[in-house]
């Protein structure tokens, strides 16, 4: 099983749409919680952090269920901008190391 | 600005030869990463480092090679062993246990 499995998509939303993504995580003890944006043949770049209490940005918010194990990543008023892939990423911690499980991603196009 | 620089950003390889990717960083992380990204595949982890001189496999280091003599500094070698090496291959680094990722602009390598 994998420790991070996400719906690869391609997820195709009309401009000004509500699109959410999720992504499981297999580890029970895992402590961090992340979402990256990677455009394309680009390097990943953090979007943001998940918390326990859930977090907004702006037209983003990422929630955290450790009871289901996901965490999810919900994109309001989509702009042609938002068209990217998004990585969940997930830090198990082994021997004290920082090490981060990355999903395969979630390809999103918004359209005009 | 602080942050990390991968060269070069496009590389050649012919059979049989081993290259070198360089990834410098100037944030003051203690730890860094090199992943592998291969399409439809997502990010898998080669060989990560905690501190200077120490390194730690990660889960296909199988015909790598990396070294850590400077906190700054952590380049990766691609042995001839690398059967399959034509990828996107991205370092990072980390502050602490908790915290994201900061990645560089990564390497594309191509086997000719």
């Amino acid at each position: 099983r994998k420790e991070v499995e996400q719906d690869p998509g391609p997820f195709n939303v009309p401009e000004g749409a509500t699109v959410a993504f999720n992504c499981t995580y297999s580890n029970s003890a895992s402590q961090s919680f992340f979402w990256y944006r990677q455009d394309c043949r680009k390097e990943p770049k953090l979007l943001m952090s998940v918390y326990s209490s859930g977090n907004e940005d702006g037209r983003f918010t990422a929630q955290l269920n450790r009871a289901s194990q996901y965490i999810s990543l919900l994109i309001r008023d989509s702009k042609l901008s938002d068209s990217a892939t998004y990585l969940c990423a997930v830090n198990t911690r082994s021997s004290g190391a920082n090490n981060l499980f990355f999903g395969t991603g979630t390809r999103l196009t918004v359209i005009p | 600005d602080g942050g990390i620089t991968q060269s070069p950003k496009y590389l050649f390889r012919k059979e049989g030869q081993n290259v070198t990717l360089s990834c410098e960083q100037n944030l003051n992380h203690d730890a860094m990463y090199w992943y592998r990204q291969d399409p439809g595949q997502g990010l898998r982890l080669i060989y990560y480092s905690q501190i200077v001189n120490d390194f730690q496999k990660g889960d296909i280091a199988e015909g790598y090679s990396v070294s850590r003599e400077k906190k700054e500094s952590f380049p990766l070698t691609v042995t001839s062993a690398q059967k399959n090496p034509t990828a996107f291959y991205l370092c990072a680094s980390s502050v602490d246990r908790g915290y994201g990722y900061t990645f560089g602009s990564g390497t594309r390598l191509t086997v000719v």
